[in-house]
């Protein structure tokens, strides 16, 4: 079946670095979301990505598809302690449903 | 819209209790599953649903059970608590129709400790 790998599992910055997450699918996506849990909240939708080399902005958020639609990345500009959680990516199978990594943790020192 | 409701939000059980997880959403929403988040870990498949009357089993079935009667319910049964059941349970939705891109919709979850 469909697996995605995130990397790394866990990120330490000091404020004011960025950050990076990559995902990684076994098959071609239709496309892919991204999703931040803040520490004790739920998984809450940030964005998808449907089209090859597809490149969208969240203010200091930039999420990329891969041209093969198999990989995509998170990166965070200068990071602020309000970015701390864990950032999964997912990708659709079937009928609703959806495998996700199993996330990256950012943790921001002040 | 309340989204995904998740009730109750803490409970604690003993080992061999059964409890029922609540969950219910007023999106109109085909698909519904529950997931296990252990802490650290990601997001593991207990359960899924593609519409009333349809249950299938995810990743780590054993030791749950669902049930579908209606497009809004899906709860989460726990016939005989064990501690290694202890966990954060989450419900989530997403649409199934034209178009659909399977975004999920998760609920605040419950928070299981079984002692």
């Amino acid at each position: 079946g469909q697996q995605v790998m995130q990397i790394p599992q866990y990120q330490h910055v000091q404020e004011g670095e960025d950050f990076t997450t990559y995902c990684n699918s076994s098959t071609t996506l239709s496309n892919i979301q991204w999703y931040k849990q803040r520490p004790g909240g739920h998984p809450v939708f940030l964005i998808q990505l449907v089209k090859s080399g597809e490149v969208k902005k969240q203010k200091r958020l930039t999420f990329q598809f891969g041209e093969a639609k198999k990989n995509s990345s998170l990166h965070i500009t200068a990071t602020q302690t309000t970015d701390v959680g864990t950032y999964f990516c997912a990708g659709p199978t079937n009928a609703g449903k959806s495998t996700f990594g199993d996330g990256t943790t950012l943790t921001v020192k002040p | 819209n309340a989204g995904v409701t998740q009730t109750p939000k803490f409970q604690v059980l003993k080992t061999g209790q059964s409890m029922t997880l609540q969950c219910a959403q007023d999106m109109n929403h085909e698909y519904m599953s529950w997931y296990r988040q252990d802490p650290g870990m990601g997001l593991r498949l207990i359960h899924y649903s593609v519409g009333a009357g349809i249950t299938d089993q995810g990743e780590v079935p054993n030791g749950y059970n669902v049930s579908r009667s209606t497009t809004e319910d899906f709860p989460l049964r726990l016939l005989s608590a064990a501690p290694s059941q202890t966990s954060v349970y989450f419900c989530a939705s997403s649409y199934t129709g034209q178009g659909a891109k399977n975004i999920q919709y998760f609920g605040a979850g419950t928070r299981l400790s079984v002692l």
